[in-house]
């Protein structure tokens, strides 16, 4: 039963080029989460997602982040434009419907040039 | 306004002993809370849970205390073993998103 998986897990940009990262959640998980952490810092809650329905994104700064979760396909997380304070470690985490626990995936390392 | 704290950042213990992490929160509404263990470059990995409703939970080597009055929980390994090694976060959960701290480098000596 394979875990979340997330790719890339190294990905590098230059200030001004489009980023995106990509979640399978686990086999059966129909939730799914965004969180970031800077360095020293513990995970941020960024965006929550069901399949086709965008349920709480109270933590995405409200320019230049999208995200998406389609009915067939991995959720995507996008950030337009990056700027060098957008590297950091992007981790999706999934769970089941009714669920408490959250699964993480291995998490992209996204750096900023 | 950090909700969740974990105010060790390290802690060092012998092999075979116990270690206790301990982890606060401000909010009241978080009605479950976690405990997730995580190494280098990888993803945070799930430890154990506690529900707001209880004050214990056991497994195997990993118990976590939960004292609502003092809004305080623990996270006890007992024996410590060096994979153990690892930084451990605390998490609580608000209308099903988690809110971490910044977590607790643990290193268990040989």
């Amino acid at each position: 039963n394979a875990g979340v998986m997330q790719n890339p897990r190294h990905l590098v940009r230059r200030r001004g080029q489009e980023a995106r990262l990509r979640c399978s959640p686990m086999k059966g998980h129909s939730h799914v989460y965004w969180y970031r952490q800077l360095p020293e810092e513990g995970l941020k809650f960024m965006v929550y997602l069901q399949k086709e329905n965008i349920i709480d994104e109270s933590g995405m700064p409200k320019e230049r982040f999208s995200a998406e979760f389609p009915k067939e396909g991995p959720s995507i997380l996008r950030i337009q434009q990056v700027v060098r304070g957008d590297s950091a470690a992007y981790f999706c985490a999934s769970s089941l419907q009714g669920e408490n626990e959250q699964f993480f995936g291995p998490g992209t390392r996204l750096t900023v040039l | 306004d950090q909700q969740v704290k974990q105010n060790s950042p390290s802690l060092s213990v012998q092999e075979g002993r116990i270690s206790i992490l301990n982890c606060d929160y401000t909010n009241s509404m978080f009605d479950y809370f976690l405990w997730y263990k995580k190494y280098p470059a990888e993803g945070p990995t799930f430890l154990i849970s506690i529900s707001s409703i209880k004050d214990k939970n056991e497994d195997g080597r990993f118990t976590v205390f939960l004292n609502k009055s003092a809004k305080h929980l623990s996270l006890h390994i007992v024996p410590s073993q060096p994979g153990d090694s690892a930084v451990y976060f605390c998490a609580a959960r608000a209308s099903e998103k988690l809110v971490f701290g910044k977590g607790t480098k643990l290193t268990v000596n040989p």
